[in-house]
């Protein structure tokens, strides 16, 4: 495609529910990274993919967490038994090269836990 | 400590004055530095890049890196309102793997 797309953009969600969040990344980058913004806040690093692996996922707050991407492509961020501090703007950004540049965003998936 | 430190702001500036944005970083094994601008309620979106020492300049835009003392600044010249923004530092560090790492932003306003 011809930018990041990420889905679903809005999702309201009850606490102890459990939720996907996908990204599609730019055709051909191989790099594919997972931040969060809280209200007012910078960009928390989650979880980054190199192809299929993911050699640094530190950032992950809790085993509630995982991150998963197949085919070198697509990305899924899976939340279980949500609460309400993880209520904030999930970003993806992919990358063409490993240690260079530029991460290009899609617009987010701004996730409500009730 | 936060691998990369901002000055939240708020910052404000005159139409046509010089803004000026800084960003301290931790690691030195940092060797890629970015600017992104994020709009209110918009994705980050890069506007410079510069991994050596001394001055990168495109338009109105100057990055200013200086390894040793683990700052990078970002000067926005004759100021429009139309760049008012959150401006993030991001910091690659390659040593470790391939993180980038945001500062928290600064806020920047320009006033007509």
């Amino acid at each position: 495609g011809a930018g990041v797309s990420q889905s679903p953009s809005n999702k309201v969600t009850e606490k102890g529910k459990d939720v996907e969040l996908r990204c599609d990344p730019i055709s051909g980058h191989t790099a594919l990274y997972w931040y969060r913004q809280s209200l007012g806040q910078g960009l928390e690093f989650l979880i980054y993919f190199q192809g299929n692996s993911a050699p640094d996922k530190s950032g992950l707050p809790s085993d509630r967490f995982s991150a998963e991407r197949t085919g070198g492509s697509v990305s899924t961020l899976t939340i279980q038994r949500t609460q309400q501090e993880d209520s904030a703007v999930y970003l993806c950004a992919s990358s063409q090269r490993v240690n260079t540049g530029e991460l290009f965003f899609g617009e987010g998936s701004r996730l409500t836990v009730l | 400590q936060k691998e990369v430190e901002q000055n939240s702001g708020p910052l404000s500036v005159p139409e046509g004055a010089i803004a000026s944005l800084n960003c301290t970083y931790s690691d030195r094994g940092s060797q890629s530095f970015f600017w992104y601008r994020q709009y209110s309620g918009k994705s980050p979106e890069l506007i410079m890049f510069i991994y050596s020492n001394g001055d990168k300049e495109d338009g109105r835009f100057t990055a200013q890196l200086n390894k040793a003392s683990q700052y990078v600044s970002l000067l926005i010249r004759d100021s429009q309102p139309s760049d008012s923004a959150t401006y993030l530092c991001a910091v690659n560090i390659h040593l470790t793997g391939n993180q980038f790492y945001f500062g928290t932003g600064t806020s920047l306003t320009v006033i007509p």
